[in-house]
């Protein structure tokens, strides 16, 4: 079945630097992959859409110059948390879902990172 | 946007009773209604989904309801075994290219299956 790659699961950092999370299709093209943030015991809060080729979309409150998302490919986007604080500790998470299925793919998500930010 | 709301927050059962979830929707266009289980520190797998042109799914133990007229859907699991102990969220989203839509999900139900 479709799998959606993440690295790393496990990140710890210090105040100030920044961190690069990668989402991968590994066996198909998604031209829109969901980046979701999910603090403990709480439900995925979408951050942002990634739109192959173009800019992404932000949700409401969600910081476009600190949580930066590139889509360079059909099988790869990255969020970059930039400058990143210990408010910024917490569970990321991406989806996406076979682009050719559309309607009937269901969403597929990665393994998730956990950021810890010292 | 889309709000749902997902009840109970936790549910503790005893093993072999059924279990009940149920969520409510606000955008009367939405028409994708997927239900996922979240183990802890794992990511949410999908386990069964229904769609606004069917009233009901059932997939062995698991069940899912969807009312349109009333904008719930419930998953329903039977015959309840310690394994399926987990956080299960419902999610709702809308558009014909559903690929280019999001999930907008359920605050999560913690489930505890008693032995």
């Amino acid at each position: 079945g479709a799998v959606v790659s993440q690295h790393p699961s496990r990140v710890i950092c210090k105040s100030g630097t920044s961190v690069k999370i990668e989402c991968r299709s590994l066996d198909f093209q998604a031209t829109t992959m969901f980046w979701y943030r999910q603090f403990p015991k709480k439900s995925l809060m979408l951050m942002a859409t990634s739109n192959e080729g173009s800019k992404a979309t932000y949700e409401q409150g969600v910081e476009k110059d600190k949580f930066l998302i590139n889509h360079a490919s059909l099988t790869l986007s990255t969020l970059t948390v930039t400058s990143a604080h210990p408010e910024d500790s917490s569970f990321y998470i991406c989806s996406a879902r076979d682009q050719i299925g559309g309607v009937a793919s269901p969403l597929h998500f990665g393994n998730g990172t956990r950021l810890t930010v010292t | 946007g889309e709000n749902v709301e997902q009840h109970p927050s936790t549910l503790s059962v005893q093993e072999g009773d059924s279990a009940v979830i149920k969520c409510t929707y606000s955008d009367s266009a939405s028409n994708y209604f997927p239900w996922y289980k979240q183990e802890l520190g794992k990511r949410p797998q999908l386990i069964i989904d229904i769609r606004s042109n069917v009233g009901e799914k059932k997939d062995q133990r698991i069940a899912v309801t969807l009312n349109k007229t009333a904008k719930h859907f419930s998953l329903h699991i039977t015959e309840t075994q310690p394994e399926d102990s987990a956080v299960y969220f419902c999610a709702a989203s809308r558009g014909r290219d559903t690929g280019r839509r999001a999930l907008t999900f359920g605050s999560g139900t913690r489930l505890q299956v008693q032995p």
